[in-house]
């Protein structure tokens, strides 16, 4: 089977930098994705990495080490909007991880 | 694009009823997924339609569940009969394949009385 684990809440001020660890465990790896969900609304793409590295998304990146089986999403500069959930996701798998509650403080 | 249409938004009823949720994936994407989310188990993949034809329906949690896809613009998730257990928000979503970006809708909201 497959199994993701992320930290379940991280909490930070405006203008902080975030980071939201992802372990994955699975059979068969294409990629990993990361999905940004605010309360009462629905997932939205954040980045893709299918190789090794860094992707630099504006203020936001991301980094996988498939050797590892471990990847980040980056927050920098943080703004109240970026209050929301954080999904890391194994693509071609369809399975989520729990979600990273991301709490922005003034 | 409109992105991917859901309807209703939200629904309420009692148990035993018949739920019918619907779902018009954006035009072009030929992968449908359906997804429940809830507080305790967060995101599930229900089932997964790929060119209208069902892939993987392992997380379809039991019989009372079934889910069409009868053309390329259309599907539906039935529930019947409906129970409490059932309370939660249903995504469906979209992609050009199954290693693809996917696009949700905004989502259907069920409490299941």
């Amino acid at each position: 089977g497959q199994s993701l684990e992320q930290p379940s809440e991280v909490t930070a001020v405006e203008g902080a930098i975030v980071q939201i660890n992802c372990t994955y465990q699975t059979s068969g790896f294409y990629g990993l994705s990361w999905y940004q969900q605010h309360d009462g609304g629905a997932p939205t793409f954040l980045s893709y990495n299918a190789l090794d590295g860094l992707e630099e998304t504006g203020r936001f990146s991301s980094f996988l080490s498939r050797s590892d089986s471990y990847g980040y999403l980056l927050l920098q500069e943080l703004q109240m909007k970026d209050s929301a959930s954080y999904f890391c996701a194994v693509a071609g798998k369809l399975t989520f991880g729990g979600g990273t509650r991301v709490l922005v403080k003034p | 694009d409109a992105g991917v249409i859901q309807s209703p938004r939200h629904e309420v009823t009692e148990m035993g009823q018949e739920v019918t949720l619907r779902c018009k994936p954006i035009s072009g994407h030929n992968s449908l997924f359906w997804y429940r989310q809830t507080m305790m188990r967060g995101l599930e993949l229900l089932i997964y339609f790929n060119n209208n034809v069902p892939i993987d329906d392992s997380g379809m949690p039991e019989d009372r569940f079934s889910a069409k896809m009868p053309n390329a613009s259309f599907s539906t998730l039935k529930i019947q009969p409906s129970e409490p257990r059932d309370s939660a928000v249903y995504f469906c979503a979209s992609s050009y394949g199954q290693l693809e970006t996917q696009y949700f809708g905004p989502g259907t909201r069920l409490l299941v009385l």
